[in-house]
């Protein structure tokens, strides 16, 4: 069974452009969530997605927005890049909410903003 | 806010010793689940153990078990028979009774000397 997959694994931005990573959750699994891995703020939630609806989001900016379509592959979108928004960004998927007991985590995408 | 806190920023075992990781965590809720997740250098996420609040009895896992202390709201990690595998970044992450949304604490680097 494949597991999570997160696509770019690294990628490279400059400031004030804009990203979209992927994240293609555990097949049959329709909740995804997002999260962001800083050295200095540590892993904070982003946002959750189930059923092409955002059921909860953390506490950043605008800029960071997301999406999940209807075969429950999720995007998560930062437009006006900068420097802080340099991170490991981790994409999680759970059988079903609001039960599900555990969550499955890709490996991540690396992005460096310049 | 719930808030998990991991007061050891770093931890060190010999391998085929016994290291325990603490956790504490704050919330109003009375039903609510606990994690610990491993984070090797890959990045990837790997959940080690969870615990049901509601659960009295403490989870277990092969070499890893929970002393879980609801009252104290306290969540620590005993690994017995340490391997030099188990090298990583351990997070106690708490996620409220409904919903997908986890909240971790910083972290702790544990090292295993053979």
């Amino acid at each position: 069974k494949a597991g999570v997959t997160q696509t770019p694994r690294y990628l490279i931005k400059t400031r004030g452009q804009q990203v979209t990573l992927s994240c293609s959750p555990i097949s049959g699994h329709r909740s995804v969530s997002w999260y962001q891995q800083t050295p200095g703020q540590g892993l904070q939630f982003l946002f959750e997605y189930f059923s092409e609806t955002q059921r909860n989001k953390g506490n950043f900016p605008g800029r960071f927005s997301g999406r999940q379509f209807s075969n429950s592959r999720s995007e998560m979108n930062v437009s006006t890049l900068e420097l802080g928004d340099s991170a490991l960004y981790l994409c999680a998927s759970s059988l079903k909410t609001p039960t599900a007991l555990e969550a499955f985590f890709g490996q991540g995408t690396r992005l460096t903003v310049v | 806010a719930q808030t998990v806190t991991q007061s050891q920023p770093e931890m060190s075992v010999q391998e085929a010793e016994t290291v325990t990781l603490s956790c504490t965590y704050d919330t109003s809720e009375s039903d609510y689940y606990l994690f610990w997740y491993k984070q090797p250098p890959s990045r990837q996420m790997i959940l080690v153990i969870r615990q049901e609040a509601y659960k009295q009895q403490n989870a277990t896992e092969n070499r890893f078990s929970v002393n879980f202390q609801k009252a104290a709201k306290s969540f620590s990690l005993k690994i017995s028979d340490s391997q030099l595998g188990d090298a990583a970044m351990y997070f106690c992450a708490y996620r409220p009774e409904y919903g997908n949304k986890l909240v971790f604490g910083a972290g702790t680097i544990l090292r295993v000397k053979s």
